[in-house]
């Protein structure tokens, strides 16, 4: 059980247009759900929080009108990458709690975003 | 903040040592801590999860510590495999996970 599907697992796009990554909890319902951010040999860094049916929050740092979180459902949150630049390139991974462990997140198998 | 630390940053042993890997973090405030696998180009893999009110937990040939008062926590992987070979990231948890840049670990046949 608990498991999280993200989609795409790869995504290769023009500088300027915007990326839509989505994130499911299959067999549980996710209370809340991480979206993560991790650069090449670097650890995975926390970018919002978002609970279903309420704005994300976001880490310092992050922009939150070029990262738009939306969690409209207990299964399923996306995360959109708004007018991709280059340095947005990296992998992006998501995670969901709730099911039945408490304090657990059950991660999702990541996007890697290639901004060209 | 919660700031982890891993050590070693990258281990390479021939097939079949016995490993520690160790994780230390600043802020015991947490609930729980786990460690994970993550390939190259993957997503993560849970390894093991230890709640904070225990001291170790076992998977198989993986065996995880918790001493929370001192902010440490160790991997012990016995007789590892070229399957191990990963980068192993540890995470404390609170309301949010915080992750060490991990242990990049190679072992070769």
């Amino acid at each position: 059980g608990a498991v999280v599907s993200q989609h795409p697992s790869w995504v290769i796009c023009k500088s300027g247009t915007s990326v839509k990554i989505e994130c499911r909890s299959l067999d549980f319902q996710a209370t809340t759900m991480f979206w993560y951010r991790q650069f090449p040999k670097q650890s995975l860094m926390l970018m919002a929080t978002s609970n279903e049916g309420s704005k994300a929050t976001y880490e310092q740092g992050v922009e939150k009108d070029k990262f738009l979180i939306n969690h409209a459902s207990l299964t399923l949150s996306t995360l959109t990458v708004t007018s991709a630049h280059p340095e947005d390139s990296s992998f992006y991974i998501c995670s969901a709690g709730g099911g039945t462990g408490k304090n657990i997140q059950y991660f999702g198998a990541g996007t890697r975003l290639s901004v060209l | 903040k919660q700031e982890v630390t891993q050590i070693p940053a990258a281990l390479s042993v021939p097939e079949g040592e016995n490993l520690v890997l160790n994780c230390s973090f600043t802020d015991s405030a947490i609930y729980n801590l786990q460690w994970f696998r993550q390939d190259p180009g993957k997503g993560l893999t849970s390894l093991l999860l230890i709640q904070s009110s225990q001291r170790e937990q076992t998977s198989g040939r993986l065996n995880a510590s918790l001493d929370k008062s001192s902010g440490r926590s160790t991997l012990y992987i016995a007789a590892s495999q070229p399957g191990d070979s990963a980068t192993y990231l540890c995470a404390p948890g609170y309301s949010t996970l915080t992750f060490g840049k991990g242990t990049m670990l190679l072992v070769s046949p």
